[in-house]
This record gives structure tokens, sequence and C-alpha cells, in this order.
């Protein structure tokens, strides 16, 4: 079975400044999905930034992006030039690439603390 | 608002009484998804549905659990003889055919007196 650990239970950045938040995952397959997502305080979970398996290169999306290491199994997500806004529940989260199964797992979470 | 709706958003109920929570994802999403997310934790996949057929469920679903989505639309969640244990947040998401973004409705949080 595939699982999803966040070792990162809280982190802390000075607003401007950036952030690496880490995810490891375990699984036998080579055709996957991984993804970020952000749960602010009381709000809906959105999408963050995706990265096919498949694919060498770095996901990017603006001051996000991710360090894709398919060997270590480890997917991690940068933030740059933090904001106030960005303060919220990061959870990494595996989907398989079987088309019969479209489930996330997801990691506990890492709390993002934003300073000003 | 046309994101994912769901109802109640607060339930608080006593041990052994039963509960139904309702979602209606975003229009013409076909596929509806159930999680369960306690405390601390992320989310925990409950169910899948592609339209109206439940393709897959997860071995957390009980046998005092039940989920439907009877015209491929809005779909219910229904917890009998709750137990304390299953309080959590209950998040609902939707996506559509061809992609993989599932996008999340605000939950149903439940506490189980």
């Amino acid at each position: 079975a595939q699982t999803v650990t966040q070792s990162q239970p809280e982190m802390s950045v000075q607003e401007a400044e950036t952030v690496t938040l880490s995810c490891t995952y375990d699984t036998s397959e080579s055709d996957y999905y991984l993804f970020w997502y952000k749960q602010p305080p009381s709000r809906q979970m959105i999408l963050v930034i995706r990265q096919e398996a498949y694919k060498q290169q770095n996901a990017t999306e603006n001051r996000f992006s991710v360090n894709f290491q398919k060997a270590a199994k480890s997917f991690s997500l940068k933030i740059s030039d933090s904001q106030l806004g960005d303060a919220a529940m990061y959870f990494c989260a595996y989907r398989t690439g079987m088309d019969s199964s479209y489930k996330l797992i997801f990691g506990s979470g890492t709390r993002l603390l934003v300073r000003p | 608002d046309t994101g994912v709706s769901q109802n109640p958003r607060h339930k608080i109920t006593k041990r052994g009484q039963n509960v139904t929570f309702r979602c209606d994802p975003i229009s013409e999403h076909n596929r509806l998804y159930w999680y369960r997310q306690t405390l601390g934790q992320g989310p925990e996949f409950l169910t899948y549905f592609q339209n109206e057929a439940q393709l897959e469920k997860s071995r957390l679903l009980s046998d005092r659990f039940s989920a439907e989505r009877p015209k491929g639309s809005f779909s219910t969640l229904e917890i009998q003889r709750t137990e304390q244990g299953d309080s959590a947040m209950y998040l609902c998401a939707s996506s559509p055919t061809g992609l993989d973004e599932q996008f999340f409705g605000p939950g149903t949080r439940l506490t189980v007196l």
C-alpha cells in the first residue's frame, strides 16, 4: 500500500522569505501523480501544484515550485516570497496512475506560519 | 458560488443516533469523493462515485456507513448508530472527467457526544 509522510508538523517563515516543506512517499508503482493541497483556516482545501511521475521537469506555479526526486521518493514544496495569505495547512497527496482509482492518499500535513 | 457545497456544516449528535450529510458537487462534475479528516491528520479516502455508480470503497467504510448518489448529481453519506470515534470532518470533493484536480467542499464537522 502507498503511504505519504510529512515529517514537519509545523514550519515558520518570515514574510517575503522562502520556505521548503518536505514530503516523502512509498510506492512500488512507476506511474502516479503527486499533489500539494493548501487548507487555509476554516476554508476549503485547494490545489497548489501537481506533478506527473513520468515528467522529469519539476512543476512550477508562480511562487510555488516542487523538487521531485523520483528515485528518492521525495516531493518537496518550495514557496518563494512568502505572503501572509500563505499561512495554512499544507498536505502532500499521492494518486495512483491506474485509471480505475482516483482516490488521493494524503500525508498528515504541515502547518505553515508566516511571520509579518 | 458554484463550488462544492456541503450541508450541514456542523452536526452534533448523541452516540447511537443516525446522521446524514449531503454534498452538492460542481455542476457537470461526474466524479464525487468522500473523505474523513480527524484532528491533526490528513483526509482519508472513504468512497468514490463516477456518476451514480459507487466504484471504490475504503475499508474505513464500515457497515454503519452508506453513501449514495442516486441520479449522479448530489450525494449523501449516512452513518448509522454513531460512535464517538466517528467524530471528524467529512469532506466531499468532485472532479470532471479528464482532470486530476479534486475540488473540495467546506466539510461537515460531526461531533458525537
